[in-house]
């Protein structure tokens, strides 16, 4: 099992272009996850799918939009980026039930905005 | 939103030393984490707290969930070099997303 997977790892843009973070969990869960985290503060979610076909705004869902493609892939596009979009970006992953409460996450993807 | 509030920021030990960390919030919450981020990786659960009260063990990691539901503290007994990385708390609200503290650098001193 690979788990949690993200693509690219790294990515540069220059302001106003847009691109799409890939995530995907080969371990049948049915919620995802995505989260920022900058320098000295916590992950804060950014959007979520409790399940495929559902999407919900999390914290800081400005500036971004997900598609929920199947159970395993969940996207976060950037329409068009700006510098305060810089930051890394966490896929996350949990099955559901009554014990079901950890999030396993992915990599990350480290995205500069210039 | 809601926010938790870890302390201490960042800590500066010797290797052997024991380490702890806590954190608080104004709210009640019935679930609590411990993550730990190495650098360029995504955080990894370390302990996971369920009951208020209750005391866990993970090696030479210890956590407490307060009795009032409204923090949580992580022990690391004799710390070794790859104990270095951040460590977060996190809590579950009523909706399962998780909230989270701004986490512990931990360094160690050669």
């Amino acid at each position: 099992n690979a788990g949690v997977t993200q693509t690219p790892k790294f990515q540069v843009l220059k302001t106003g272009q847009s691109m799409t973070l890939q995530c995907a969990q080969d371990m049948n869960h049915n919620s995802m996850y995505w989260y920022r985290q900058d320098p000295g503060m916590g992950l804060r979610l950014i959007y979520y799918s409790a399940s495929e076909g559902t999407t919900d705004k999390g914290e800081v869902p400005n500036g971004y939009n997900v598609s929920r493609l199947n159970k395993r892939e969940f996207s976060l596009r950037l329409e068009s980026a700006a510098p305060s979009q810089t930051s890394v970006y966490f896929c996350a992953s949990r099955s559901t039930g009554r014990i079901a409460r950890e999030q396993f996450f992915g990599p990350g993807t480290r995205l500069t905005v210039l | 939103g809601q926010q938790l509030n870890q302390s201490p920021q960042s800590m500066f030990i010797q290797e052997g030393e024991d380490v702890s960390m806590n954190c608080t919030s104004s709210s009640i919450f019935n679930t609590w984490l411990w993550y730990k981020q190495d650098p360029g990786e995504g955080p990894v659960l370390l302990i996971a707290l369920y009951k208020a009260g209750e005391l866990t063990s993970n090696g030479r990691l210890t956590a407490q969930f307060g009795i009032t539901r409204k923090d949580s503290f992580l022990n690391i007994s004799a710390s070794i070099p790859s104990d270095v990385g951040i460590y977060f708390c996190a809590a579950l609200d009523s909706n399962y997303q998780l909230i989270w503290g701004a986490g512990t650098k931990l360094i160690i001193k050669p």
